[in-house]
């Protein structure tokens, strides 16, 4: 089974605290991703990653980096934490692209929360 | 990425199949049909996917109309472990960069599972 962890349930950080979440996934999947999910407005694509130092910004990018130093690990960095980033964060990972690698992968998900 | 149109909710005794519908009308030739469920505070969960052919895994079976038009996600025998949100996608094999990990989630099939 394809396991996509991450490092922190729940969180709760304070407005201006450099934040990271980290993500580790055991199937040698070349793609990894970091998600925001909010209500109402479903799955946002923050970052991007197709290769070990390679990455690319996804459709929020604003206010985070990413690092992905090794394959299987992929950390989300929030450099400056603001109210706004209150949001549940998702991991996930796939093989690369292709018919049968379409399937995306997630982790459980991490609950943060910017006081 | 084509639109789904889901039911907004569906009741299922335990023990029973749940038969859960997805309309994906504007469905064109490269896309798959992928079916995720998202548990209240969890990730999404992959449950199966598919092109033409039906589909069976050991968490469910997809079955896809002639004419791609609609699919049908079958969980044999559902348990009240199975109340979730359920989301059915419809993506594209060719998707490259960042396209490729969008993933838009409608409003999905919240199914409660009842003893």
């Amino acid at each position: 089974d394809v396991k996509v962890t991450q490092s922190s349930r729940y969180l709760v950080k304070r407005t201006g605290e450099k934040v990271f979440l980290e993500c580790v996934q055991d199937m040698d999947h070349e793609n990894m991703f970091w998600y925001r999910q909010d209500p109402g407005l479903g799955l946002r694509l923050i970052y991007f990653s197709y290769d070990v130092k390679m990455k690319e910004k996804g459709d929020i990018p604003e206010g985070y980096s990413v690092s992905r130093e090794k394959k299987e690990r992929f950390s989300l960095i929030l450099e400056s934490a603001s109210t706004n980033q209150t949001s549940m964060y998702l991991c996930a990972s796939s093989l690369s692209r292709g018919s049968s690698g379409n399937t995306i992968y997630f982790g459980e998900g991490s609950w943060l929360t910017v006081v | 990425d084509a639109k789904t149109t889901q039911p907004t909710s569906m009741d299922c005794a335990e023990g029973r199949a749940a038969n859960l519908p997805c309309n994906h009308s504007t469905i064109s030739g490269n896309e798959y049909v992928y079916w995720y469920r998202q548990i209240h505070s969890q990730g999404p969960q992959y449950i199966i996917h598919g092109l033409k052919n039906n589909e069976t895994n050991e968490m469910a079976s997809l079955i896809i109309t002639e004419d791609r038009k609609s699919s049908t996600l079958i969980l044999p025998h559902a348990t009240l472990r199975d109340t979730a949100v359920y989301y059915c996608i419809v993506r594209s094999s060719n998707a490259g960069g960042t396209s490729y990990g969008k993933l838009t989630f409608g409003q999905g099939t919240i199914l409660t599972v009842h003893p």
